[in-house]
Parts: structure tokens; C-alpha cells; sequence
């Protein structure tokens, strides 16, 4: 079945600095590719998707990720962070074809410092 | 909009008891789905339905229950709750494309039903 790798379980970046967090996929074809990100005590947000076509997305509070097909990974990107990306972020690919079951990867828990 | 919205928020349980987690949405999603999460584990899905009167299983579906009767819910039944099914639970649904029907899986979240089972 199709996977997501997130090998960094919990990154701290200073507030203003740049930020990468990283996912592999395991997919038979080109996947379709999601960051959702998840708030203390919500639920998850859709940050982008990537679908087919350009390889980096633009998505929401100036995230965007970049499809690598050459190295399986889906990485996210964001110039300048802010305290309130403070948050949990997930990887998602489907399990098989279409996206009715998609699978998440473990999450990369984000810490802020001022 | 209200979105998805769970009820509870929050439950304990005891061992041996069944309870029922509520799930609606409002947005006409026809895809509705159920997915726990535990610390280290990420979300994992528990069952799922593309429409009133289809569901289908998960990676997890044991030990759950679920119907659709109509779009807008979609409740989880615990048969029997087990101290292994202590999680937060989380409802979400998705729309399908307009020109295709397919789901997008973009997926709309619900604030999640922290349970405890004892």
C-alpha cells in the first residue's frame, strides 16, 4: 500500500527564519500529495495539495511545497515563520486509487522560539 | 457554516460499554470518513462512505460500527469500547469534483471527541 514518511518527529526554528519540513512518499504513480496541519486541540486544516501539473504548490499562510518525483518526496516550505505556525504537520497520500483512503504520515510537531 | 461537528467533545468510558460518536456536516459532502489518532501514529482511518447507504471499511475497523442514512450524518459506533480504543476521534468529509465526481480529498475536519475508556 501507499505510504508517507515524515523523518523529523519535532523541528524548533527561531521566529523570522526559514522552514523545511520533510515527506517521502512510497506511490506506484504519480500521487496525488497533501499537508494538512493541525492546531493545539482542533482539528486539521488543508494546507495545499498537489495534484499534477507545476511541482510547487502554493498554499495557504505562504506555505508551499515542492513535488520531487526523482527523490519521492513532497516537501514544505515557508520563507519566514511566524509564532503562529506553531502546530502539528501531517503528510497525506491516497492508499490505492482515488482518494477515498487517504493515509497520513506521523506528523512533524513544529516549536516556535522568539 | 458550521462545517463537520462532533459530538461529544469529550467521554469516558468503561470497559464492556458502547457509546455512539455523532458526526454532520452541512457543506452537502457526500464523502464522510472516520480516522483516530494516537501519539506517534499519525491519523488512521477507521471506516468511510461516498454516499447515503454506501460505507466501507478502513485500516482499522474493528471494534466499530457505522451507518449513513442521510449526507449530512455519519455516526461511529463503539459495539463494546476497549481501553485500546482510547484516542481522539476525528470526522471529516470531502467534497467530490464537479466535473468528475471523484473525491478531491481535501478533506474538511471536525474539532475532534477525546475518549476515554477505562
Amino acid at each position: 500500500a501507499q505510504s508517507v514518511t515524515q523523518p523529523d518527529i519535532h523541528i524548533t526554528v527561531s521566529e523570522g527564519a526559514s522552514l523545511e519540513l520533510r515527506c517521502n512518499y512510497s506511490y506506484g504513480a504519480t500521487p496525488y500529495l497533501f499537508w494538512y496541519v493541525q492546531s493545539p486541540g482542533q482539528g486539521l486544516q488543508l494546507l495545499l495539495k498537489y495534484f499534477s501539473g507545476d511541482t510547487l504548490v502554493q498554499g495557504i499562510k505562504g506555505f508551499e511545497a515542492e513535488f520531487k518525483r526523482s527523490q519521492s518526496s513532497f516537501n514544505l516550505r515557508k520563507p519566514s515563520v511566524h509564532w503562529s505556525d506553531a502546530a502539528e504537520y501531517f503528510c497525506a497520500v491516497p492508499r490505492g486509487f482515488g482518494n477515498e483512503k487517504l493515509t497520513f504520515g506521523t506528523g512533524t510537531r513544529l516549536t516556535i522560539i522568539p | 457554516n458550521a462545517g463537520v461537528t462532533q459530538t461529544p467533545k469529550f467521554q469516558v468510558l468503561k470497559t464492556g460499554q458502547s457509546m455512539t460518536l455523532q458526526c454532520a456536516q452541512d457543506m452537502n459532502h457526500e464523502y464522510m470518513s472516520w480516522y483516530r489518532q494516537d501519539p506517534g501514529m499519525g491519523l488512521r482511518l477507521i471506516h468511510y462512505s461516498v454516499g447515503a447507504g454506501i460505507t466501507d471499511q478502513g485500516e482499522v475497523p474493528n471494534g466499530y460500527n457505522v451507518s449513513r442514512s442521510t449526507t449530512e450524518d455519519f455516526p461511529l459506533r463503539l459495539l463494546s469500547a476497549a481501553p485500546s480504543q482510547t484516542s481522539v476521534y476525528f470526522c471529516a468529509s470531502s467534497p467530490s469534483d464537479t466535473s468528475g465526481g471523484w473525491i478531491t480529498g481535501e478533506l474538511f475536519f471536525g474539532e475532534g471527541s477525546r475518549l476515554t475508556v477505562l
